[in-house]
């Protein structure tokens, strides 16, 4: 079964760098012929898609937060990285990693499954 | 303010049918399917939802998607006191070379 499982450093400093990693656990990214993103919820807010990568390793972003983010694969470890810069409070959210399952019609995509979400609170 | 609108809050009773609006445009909704998520807050976000009105294995026949237009809706039938949770709709946005958006979400209560 498809699992996905965020981890991440709890607490960052205004201007560093968040660092997020999403560990897949059921089926392996580089032969999974799917895309897998990032989705973050500020505290009181709705979700905001941040960015998603396909298993060839090509990108596309948020265009809100794109300047600021890198997302990565690495197939080694079966995992997807996040790297948020010069983060501020405003970057303050639970942040959830999810595959971005292809329409086998190429219709459309969506987001499944989520995992749990990794609180990440930015503050000096 | 989120691309997509969504009423913040909506009740029913246990039994009752309820419909979750979802507005958008013709760079998103228009053109796009739409999914939907059901959300218990502190919990994993479910596929509800996807392409507009198919349901994954497992959700059950009460909930049921549509669009027409710019607009999708989320109806919840013969509402049940575990349905209270927070639903977003999302859609693929054509705008700005292609990004997701969501909607604000809607906080159904089953009063």
């Amino acid at each position: 079964q498809l699992q996905v499982q965020e981890s991440g450093p709890g607490l960052v400093k205004p201007s560093e760098t968040l660092s997020l990693t999403c560990t897949v656990s059921g089926v392996s990214i580089s032969g999974s012929s799917d895309y897998w993103g990032w989705i973050r919820q500020s505290p009181g807010k709705g979700l905001e898609w941040i960015a998603s990568i396909y298993y060839s390793g090509s990108t596309y972003y948020n265009p809100s937060l794109k300047s600021r983010i890198t997302i990565s694969l690495d197939t080694s470890k079966n995992q997807v990285s996040l790297k948020l810069r010069s983060v501020t409070a405003a970057d303050t959210a639970v942040y959830y990693c999810a595959r971005e399952k292809i329409d086998i019609r190429g219709i459309s995509n969506w987001f499944d499954p989520w995992g749990q979400g990794t609180l990440v609170i930015v503050s000096s | 303010q989120s691309v997509l609108a969504q009423p913040p809050s909506l009740s029913g009773t246990p039994g009752q049918r309820v419909i979750i609006s979802c507005s958008g445009s013709g760079s998103n909704i228009g053109d796009n399917t739409v999914n939907w998520y059901q959300h218990f807050p502190g919990t994993t976000p479910k596929l509800l939802i996807y392409s507009d009105n198919q349901r994954p294995s497992g959700v059950p026949d009460r909930f049921s998607g549509s669009k027409s237009g710019t607009s999708a809706s989320l109806a919840i039938s013969g509402l049940q006191s575990e349905d209270e949770a927070d639903y977003y709709c999302s859609a693929w946005d054509d705008s700005l070379s292609g990004h997701w958006v969501f909607g604000g979400g809607t906080k159904l209560t089953v009063l």
